[in-house]
């Protein structure tokens, strides 16, 4: 069974400034899916970025990438140029190809982009 | 593109009712459905798989006859709460995949079951 696991219950950062989530996750498959998700209050889940295993390049969308280490089974979520509009709480998710592809979350991240 | 519905958003029922939740996704064909389950400040929990046309897989621990899952077509997939007590109120959201080869899932926006 995959697990994911997040490290960080809840984060803050000014405005403009830049953060990085944790996630790591426990898998024995060698391809899957990785993603973040951001939920904002309105609890509407937002996909943010993915990342595909078996490509090396680390995934860039805007002002989020992450930093996908493989062989530490490490897939952080780096926001630049913060804005109030990123405050929401920010789930991991693994997801293994195949037939059975069911998303895995991990307990989330609570951020807040303060003034 | 890939937008996907549920209604209602809001719902309050007394225990020992049923309740109805649909999703559907309005622009694609899904051909698999996942609900979800989240308690407050906590992380989504999956329900379910349905696919269209045959029976749901149940995620361990999770009661089949209490959560009903029909998935008649390939835009609609309905999550009965038959029977609902007060520790059924939850927020349930549902999620649509296009294909099994399309590994992405698309979410609805919930729905807030609250049982007196």
């Amino acid at each position: 069974a995959q697990t994911v696991t997040q490290s960080q219950p809840e984060m803050s950062v000014q405005e403009a400034e830049t953060v990085t989530l944790s996630c790591t996750y426990d898998t024995s498959e060698s391809n899957y899916y990785l993603f973040w998700y951001k939920q904002p209050p309105s609890r509407q889940m937002i996909l943010v970025i993915r990342q595909e295993a078996y490509k090396q390049q680390n995934a860039t969308e805007n002002r989020f990438s992450v930093n996908f280490q493989k062989a530490a089974k490490s897939f952080s979520l780096k926001i630049s140029d913060s804005q109030l509009g990123d405050t929401a709480m920010y789930f991991c998710a693994f997801m293994t190809t195949g037939t059975a592809s069911k998303l895995t979350f991990g307990t989330g991240t609570r951020l807040q982009v303060t003034l | 593109g890939a937008v996907v519905s549920q209604h209602p958003s809001r719902v309050i029922c007394k225990s020992g009712t049923s309740v109805k939740i649909e999703c559907r996704s309005l622009d694609f064909q899904a051909t698999t459905m996942f609900w979800y389950r989240q308690f407050p400040k906590q992380s989504l929990m999956l329900m379910a798989t349905s696919n269209e046309g045959s029976k749901a897989t149940y995620e361990q621990g999770v009661e089949k006859d209490k959560f009903l899952i029909n998935h008649a077509s390939l835009t609609l997939s309905t999550l009965t709460v038959t029977s609902a007590h007060p520790e059924d109120s939850s927020f349930y959201i549902c999620s649509a995949q296009p294909g099994l080869s399309y590994n992405e899932q698309f979410f609805g926006p919930g729905t807030r079951l609250t049982v007196l």
